[in-house]
């Protein structure tokens, strides 16, 4: 099973900071996915990527597939970036089935 | 707006008792993912559908079934409903076996 561990657990910024959050998984894999899931439930997919770093927006997403390690970046963070963000990797031996970290809460003020 | 949905939005039921979750897929996804989402547990993954038939199963309990059907719906059977199932229930779709998900709002599901 892929152990995946998420840092840090809770993160609390000012508008406008750039904001990092961490993924460890312990089993190598063909790809890793980024969750934002809003105050209300709803969940995002945000990026899948194998390798190198994905751009969207505001959003980055980099892995590093030698050191098992992936992290989300936000830049210039805004108070809608609040939000609990989850990344899960496949495990079981199958690249169905996802394991998802515990998720990383954010909390961006004005 | 994901173009998934999932009916109902929220379930009261008592133990013992039997419910049926509903998904629809985004137009063209073959794929339909189900996990379950309980404070202590967290996401998890229960089952997969590709094309109407099980591609993958995850931590999905004997008394909990799925199916896909020919029009691409998924339905999620939970039967013999514990305290403990109380939970979010979503849904995902996928156009490909693997790939980026779609997550529907969810099915909150609560056990009295």
């Amino acid at each position: 099973k892929n152990e995946v561990e998420q840092s840090p657990q809770n993160l609390t910024a000012q508008e406008g900071e750039f904001i990092t959050i961490n993924c460890s998984y312990s089993v190598g894999i063909s790809a890793l996915h980024w969750l934002q899931q809003h105050p209300g439930g709803g969940i995002v997919s945000l990026f899948m990527l194998s390798s190198g770093k994905k751009k969207h927006g505001r959003l980055i997403a980099t892995i590093n597939i030698q050191e098992k390690h992936s992290s989300l970046h936000i830049t210039a963070s805004h108070p809608r970036d609040s939000a609990v963000y989850i990344c899960a990797v496949p495990s079981g031996g199958s690249n169905y089935k996802l394991t998802f970290g515990k998720g990383t809460l954010l909390t961006v003020n004005p | 707006d994901s173009g998934v949905t999932q009916t109902p939005k929220h379930l009261i039921t008592a133990t013992g008792q039997r419910v049926t979750l509903r998904c629809s897929p985004r137009s063209g996804d073959l794929s339909v993912y189900w996990y379950q989402q309980s404070l202590d547990q967290g996401l998890q993954f229960l089952i997969q559908y590709y094309n109407g038939e099980e591609r993958a199963k995850g931590n999905i309990l004997e008394r909990f079934s799925a199916q896909q059907f020919p029009d691409l719906h998924s339905e999620l059977n939970l039967s013999s409903l514990e305290l403990g199932d109380s939970a979010l229930y979503f849904c995902a779709s996928g156009k490909a076996v693997q790939g980026t998900q779609y997550f529907g709002p969810g099915t909150r599901l609560t056990v009295l």
